[in-house]
Parts: structure tokens; sequence; C-alpha cells
């Protein structure tokens, strides 16, 4: 099956930086979500991006098909943007989602 | 997403018992999915459902679990005899299907095995 990988594992920032998480994968992907989930375990679907560049508020990415990756920029971090970004693939085989293991991010004031 | 709703939101078991999971998707959605969370883990594929069919169930355990999404009422799933390896957040997700992948996700029902 398809890999994804997501880097880095682990961010620690301050607020008001800013920050970029990468998902690699290994195959063609018909969807690409990003997701966040917040301390209490929610998940929350940040973008639907199979391909170009979404913005939404402070955050926005990209995804380059034809190179396996996605981007996504998180400007003028908040305290409550903490938690794990999880980027998730549908494989052009299937339906399912596949997902990485995630970036923990934590925003300190 | 609120509309994905889920229930319950924890579920505390005794080894042995049965856990109901239960899932109902966001209005005009028919197709629903099932993933596991295990503890500092992503999220892994379970099952895939149409209105009274099983799509894909090829992430689920071949023993003890098992979904239905009947043609009325909510999507079940359901694991019998659970044991302690089966503690984990269950999230189902929804989409519609103009945009079978664009999903949508509930708040997870936390199984606590004891």
């Amino acid at each position: 099956g398809i890999q994804v990988e997501q880097s880095p594992p682990d961010l620690i920032l301050q607020e008001g930086a800013n920050s970029t998480l990468r998902c690699n994968f290994s195959d063609s992907v018909n969807n690409l979500q990003w997701f966040h989930q917040n301390p209490w375990g929610q998940l929350i679907n940040l973008f639907y991006i199979p391909s170009g560049t979404k913005q939404n508020g402070r955050l926005s990415a990209t995804t380059v098909a034809t190179e396996r990756y996605s981007l996504l920029y998180i400007s003028s971090s908040q305290t409550t943007d903490s938690g794990v970004y999880f980027c998730a693939v549908e494989e052009t085989s299937g339906s399912r989602l596949t997902f990485g293991e995630g970036t923990q991010l934590t925003v300190n004031p | 997403n609120a509309g994905v709703m889920q229930n319950p939101r924890h579920l505390v078991r005794r080894r042995g018992q049965e856990a109901r999971l239960r899932c109902s998707p966001m209005k005009g959605h028919s197709h629903v999915y099932w993933y596991r969370q295990l503890p500092e883990e992503g999220l892994k594929f379970m099952v895939y459902l149409q209105k009274e069919n099983i799509i894909d169930e090829s992430g689920m355990p071949k023993e003890r679990f098992s979904a239905e999404f009947p043609k009325e009422g909510p999507s079940i799933l359901r694991i019998q005899q659970v044991v302690r390896g089966d503690s984990a957040a269950y999230f189902c997700a929804s989409s519609s299907w103009t945009k079978a992948t664009e999903a949508f996700f509930g708040q997870g029902t936390r199984l606590t095995v004891v």
C-alpha cells in the first residue's frame, strides 16, 4: 500500500512564529487532506487539496502531486494551534484514506 | 465535524464484554468509513460501507469485529469479547456520493477496556 511520511514528528514554537509541515507520499493519489486533531481528540478538516494551493486565514497548503508531497503552512501561530496535524491520502485504487503518523505541534505563550 | 455524530463519546467495557459504537453520517452522505487510532499513533482504516453494503473490510480484524450500515438508522461497529488491546479511539467519517473522499469525521468514541 501507499506510504505517507510526515515531518517533523514534533515541533515546538513560540506564539507568533511561522512553521511548515511536510507530507510525502509514495504513489499517485486521488485526494489529499490535512487534519488538525486538537488536544481533546477532535479531528478537524483543514484542507481538501489533491493539487494546487489553498488558503484559509493563517493556514495555507500546497500539494505538488507530480512530486508527491504537500506542505502545510501555519503563520503567526497561536496556542490554540497546538495539537497533532495529520496528512491523509486516498490511493487511486480505492476510497480509503491512509494517514501519516502526524506532526505534534506545541505552541507556547 | 459536528455533522457526523458518534455515540457514546466514551465507553468503558470489561474484558469479554461487547462494545457497540454508533455513527450517524452527515445529512445527504451515503458513505461511511471507520478508523481506529491506537494511543500515540495515526488513524488506521478499518471498513468502508454504503447503505446495506460492505464495500471494503480489508482493515478489519478477522475475528470479533463486525460493521453494518442498515437502510435505516446509524452505522454500527461491534466488537465482541473485548480485550485490552481494543482500547483505542474509533472514528467514523462520512462522505457524499459526488465527493466520495472528502471525508468529514465525527468526534470519535474512546473505548477503554478494563
